[in-house]
């Protein structure tokens, strides 16, 4: 069974970093194809793709947030880290991660999220 | 930058069909995902790869895809499947990940 948990804090300020960790169970990012995502919604808002790392350290970003955030993984402690800098007040939403399935053809891979966590609200106010 | 264009919402009786539309320019050439989001609860995968439906899912979900554009069917609608419902799909390279803006499903 695979679980993923969000963890990091509820309230930052304005222009801090924010540092979110995903502990995962019922798989390894030292297996070929898998990954762990990052997604985020804004109260009330849709659902917005932030960042995706595979098992080979090869990470994706989101075009409008690529200058913001960077994706690690510890595969030992089965984590992956999002920071986000320069945080501002629309960046107020719950942040999930999520468990990529993945499937090649012979050109193309295509990407989706299941299951996912339960979602961390991280607040940005002064 | 790439947009999945969806309905804010869609309205139906119990026991009718709902369709919920997605459009997008690369869709011909990308996978569609549907996910299932009721109120308080993370997102939950309902068709992925345009119309394969996850185990678990009942028989009444379903996907289709024309063109620019996906469906998500919902048969014999029933008052616990009101919830939003967002497509994820991907750019044409597929490198680049995105979902639509939500449809709110109303079960009158």
């Amino acid at each position: 069974q695979i679980t993923l948990k969000e963890s990091g804090p509820t309230l930052v300020k304005p222009t801090q970093t924010l540092t979110l960790t995903c502990t995962f169970s019922g798989f390894s990012l030292s297996t070929s194809g898998v990954g762990v995502g990052w997604i985020r919604q804004p109260p009330g808002k849709a659902l917005e793709w932030l960042a995706l790392i595979y098992w080979d350290d090869d990470k994706r970003y989101s075009p409008s947030l690529k200058s913001r955030l960077t994706i690690t993984k510890d595969t030992s402690k089965n984590q992956v880290v999002l920071t986000m800098t320069n945080m501002d007040p629309v960046d107020t939403a719950t942040y999930y991660c999520a468990h990529p399935r993945r499937y090649c053809s012979s050109t193309s891979c295509y990407s989706w999220f299941d299951p996912w966590g339960q979602g961390t609200l991280v607040t940005v106010s002064s | 930058s790439y947009e999945l264009t969806q309905p804010p919402s869609v309205s139906v009786s119990p026991g009718q069909t709902a369709r919920i539309t997605c459009s997008g320019d690369a869709l011909p050439k990308q996978y569609a995902y549907w996910y299932q989001q009721k109120p308080g609860q993370a997102p939950v995968l309902v068709i992925y790869k345009d119309s394969e439906r996850p185990s678990g899912i009942p028989e009444r979900f379903s996907g289709s895809s024309s063109g620019t554009t996906v469906t998500l069917t919902i048969s014999g609608v029933q008052a616990e499947d009101e919830a939003d419902y967002y497509c994820q799909s991907a750019d044409s390279s597929g490198t680049s990940l995105v979902f639509g803006g939500g449809t709110k499903l109303t079960v009158l």
